[in-house]
């Protein structure tokens, strides 16, 4: 069975410390590694695919990477907007669903 | 953002009423996706769709079902609602089921 774990469930942070969240995976056959950010009371907003072993993607203070395990999502000098819980989802080869992890609940401190 | 829209966006019932809530997207995607939140649990996957009339189970399908007679709506029917079935409902859309998949506002929904 197809497993994601994310960590840590809640991370709080000053402005400007950066830090990673991480998502680890048991699946057989990774076709893909997504990574979205959810605000309160609204659905989740797709930030990353990821592909392959080795492969980084950035975008503003986030940067996504992925090994055959886990993946990360390193947060660079965030800020108060950053606020959100993460999710990561995999999708398995044959497969069109995505398996979520419980998500990373984020606070950043101003 | 992607076109999806989801009703009603919140609604109260009682226990063993129908309710059937509405996902319209306006992107022409092939795929849509029911998905239920709920806390401890995470996004789970209800139904999907992967074409006009076409649809599969996903992993808590029991007291659910869904219909797509049109590529633009994807509904989703509990027939006999329960206090179990008490969730934020998400509807996403996919264009090729292999790539990245975009969600609606979310219904919220309490069965007393």
């Amino acid at each position: 069975e197809d497993q994601v774990t994310q960590s840590p469930e809640a991370l709080r942070l000053q402005e400007g410390e950066s830090s990673s969240l991480n998502c680890s995976y048991t699946v057989s056959g990774l076709r893909g590694l997504f990574w979205y950010r959810q605000d309160p009371g609204k659905g989740p907003e797709f930030l990353f695919t990821l592909y392959s072993a080795g492969e980084e993607k950035e975008k503003e203070r986030l940067k996504a990477t992925l090994t055959k395990k886990e993946s990360f999502l390193h947060i660079t000098a965030p800020k108060p907007e950053d606020s959100a819980t993460y999710l990561c989802a995999v999708q398995t080869g044959g497969s069109e669903k995505l398996v979520f992890g419980k998500g990373t609940k984020l606070t950043v401190n101003p | 953002d992607a076109g999806i829209t989801q009703s009603p966006r919140h609604k109260v019932t009682e226990t063993g009423t129908p309710v059937t809530l509405r996902c319209h997207q306006t992107e022409n995607h092939r795929y849509m996706y029911w998905y239920r939140q709920d806390p401890g649990h995470g996004l789970r996957l209800i139904h999907y769709s992967y074409g006009v009339k076409d649809t599969d189970k996903g992993e808590v399908s029991d007291g659910y079902s869904v219909s797509r007679s049109k590529t633009e709506d994807f509904l989703l029917t509990l027939e006999s609602a329960t206090s179990s079935q008490t969730s934020v409902y998400f509807c996403a859309i996919s264009s090729l089921g292999v790539d990245e998949q975009f969600f609606g506002p979310g219904t919220r929904l309490t069965v007393l």
